[in-house]
């Protein structure tokens, strides 16, 4: 268990529709980063926020949008979903108060399916 | 921002044979390289990482090589073993700036038995 936790771990929703996942950083952690994995592809860079604010951008389309909250759970809302955006979602979190250099935690990943 | 090249793509290798994956990164400034090894349908997960101030790092099969004039750093996993067979990423982060963790292509490693 690396402590990140997302959830649902599955999501089954059609065409247009919005959905948001969620993620919870490792206790302490300061930085959430999300990435998009589609089939057999790499880790595609979304979105970094650190202590709630938006540290960098990826290519991360208009219709995805991020927040993270006061206590630093994170969620990436995704909207008018396409079948394009059937991916698997993870998320990291990284770097506890004042450290620098040290390892990310990924969490399990939300499967998103869209149909 | 930081670009991270990651070669090859694909690599087979014979059970007990060694195997290398090498990146390349863009930013000078990044001074954090972890490699990350995900396992079919798994999350990737650290399996070994070196900071700027060392040449070299081993971890039992596992090591890792930095050249920071070349800006580019490598896996090496010897005497390779089926389970060794996974996605590995590289990744290269500046510590002292904002942090950004930008991950490689990945390279797709198969052990053949």
């Amino acid at each position: 268990d690396s402590g990140v936790t997302q959830t649902p771990k599955h999501l089954i929703t059609a065409t247009g529709q919005r959905v948001t996942l969620r993620c919870s950083p490792r206790s302490g952690d300061l930085s959430v980063y999300w990435y998009q994995q589609s089939l057999d592809q790499g880790l595609q860079f979304l979105i970094h926020y650190y202590n709630g604010e938006e540290r960098a951008k990826g290519n991360i389309l208009e219709r995805f949008s991020a927040q993270q909250f006061p206590d630093l759970h994170s969620e990436l809302n995704l909207s008018s979903l396409e079948l394009g955006d059937s991916a698997l979602y993870f998320c990291a979190s990284r770097g506890a108060l004042g450290a620098r250099g040290t390892e990310a935690f990924f969490g399990q990943g939300t499967r998103l399916t869209v149909v | 921002g930081e670009n991270v090249e990651q070669h090859p793509s694909t690599l087979s290798v014979q059970e007990g044979d060694s195997a290398v994956i090498k990146c390349t990164y863009s930013d000078s400034a990044s001074n954090y390289f972890p490699w990350y090894k995900q396992e079919l349908g798994k999350r990737p997960q650290l399996i070994i990482d070196i900071r700027s101030n060392v040449g070299e790092k081993k971890d039992q099969r596992i090591a890792v090589t930095l050249n920071k004039t070349a800006k580019h750093f490598s896996l090496h996993i010897t005497e390779t073993q089926p389970e060794d067979s996974a996605v590995y990423f590289c990744a290269a982060i500046n510590s002292a700036g904002a942090n950004n963790l930008f991950f490689g292509t990945g390279t797709r490693l198969t052990v053949i038995p």
